[in-house]
């Protein structure tokens, strides 16, 4: 079955220790991206990855960082979380096209205290 | 980006058409117009895509003005587990944002029995 995988689900976690969200496709996709989403503000994009060891911000960069060492995996790391990075966070991927549909993670909710 | 602009709440009966409007009055000539939708606590999942033809697909149909500058979802049949927030949304067709979902505030769509 097709899909992108997140771990963990739910995360509650303290000021300033370092923690890791995983994401994984199983499509063989080029395309990887993080969004957070906000009550008030949607979806926005925090990082994106077009393929193997290309990465780029997105909308909201700031606090997080990502890594794609292989295709199928596309974590996001939050080296010193605050708690305005408290947040339902998504992780997707797609094929390298604007022709073809984006799968979503079930999402993290992440609450940083 | 181009923006896109929503209704913010429509409903429905069950079993009734759903038609929900998009306007993207700044669209460009290559965009991709995009349908994801959010069901309660899940991840978007891509609903339909098209480009200037109108579009059908199992889950609902894309109708696209002549002028690109709006376009309507339709639902034939809604059912409650329709109810949800549907997203219109704009996809460049190339560069480096062709991967990019820019997200509006979206649709929320509420399915009377």
């Amino acid at each position: 079955e097709a899909q992108v995988t997140q771990n963990p689900r739910y995360l509650i976690t303290v000021t300033g220790k370092k923690l890791t969200v995983t994401c994984s496709q199983n499509m063989n996709h080029e395309y990887m991206s993080w969004y957070r989403q906000d009550p008030g503000l949607g979806l926005r994009q925090i990082y994106y990855s077009m393929n193997v060891e290309v990465t780029d911000k997105g909308d909201v960069p700031e606090g997080y960082k990502v890594s794609r060492k292989e295709k199928r995996n596309f974590p996001l790391i939050l080296e010193s979380p605050s708690p305005n990075q408290t947040s339902l966070y998504f992780c997707a991927s797609s094929l390298g096209t604007s022709l073809t549909e984006a799968f979503f993670g079930q999402g993290t909710r992440l609450t940083v205290v | 980006d181009a923006k896109t602009t929503q209704p913010n709440s429509m409903e429905s009966n069950e079993e009734e058409p759903v038609h929900l409007p998009c306007n993207h009055s700044t669209i460009s000539g290559t965009d991709y117009i995009h349908w994801y939708r959010q069901l309660p606590s899940q991840g978007p999942e891509y609903v339909i895509h098209g480009l200037t033809s109108n579009v059908n697909n199992r889950m609902a149909s894309l109708a696209i003005a002549e002028d690109r500058k709006s376009s309507t979802l339709i639902l034939h049949r809604a059912t409650l587990r329709d109810a949800a927030v549907y997203y219109c949304i704009l996809r460049a067709a190339g560069g480096t944002s062709y991967g990019k979902l820019t997200f509006g505030q979206g649709t929320i769509l509420t399915v009377h029995p």
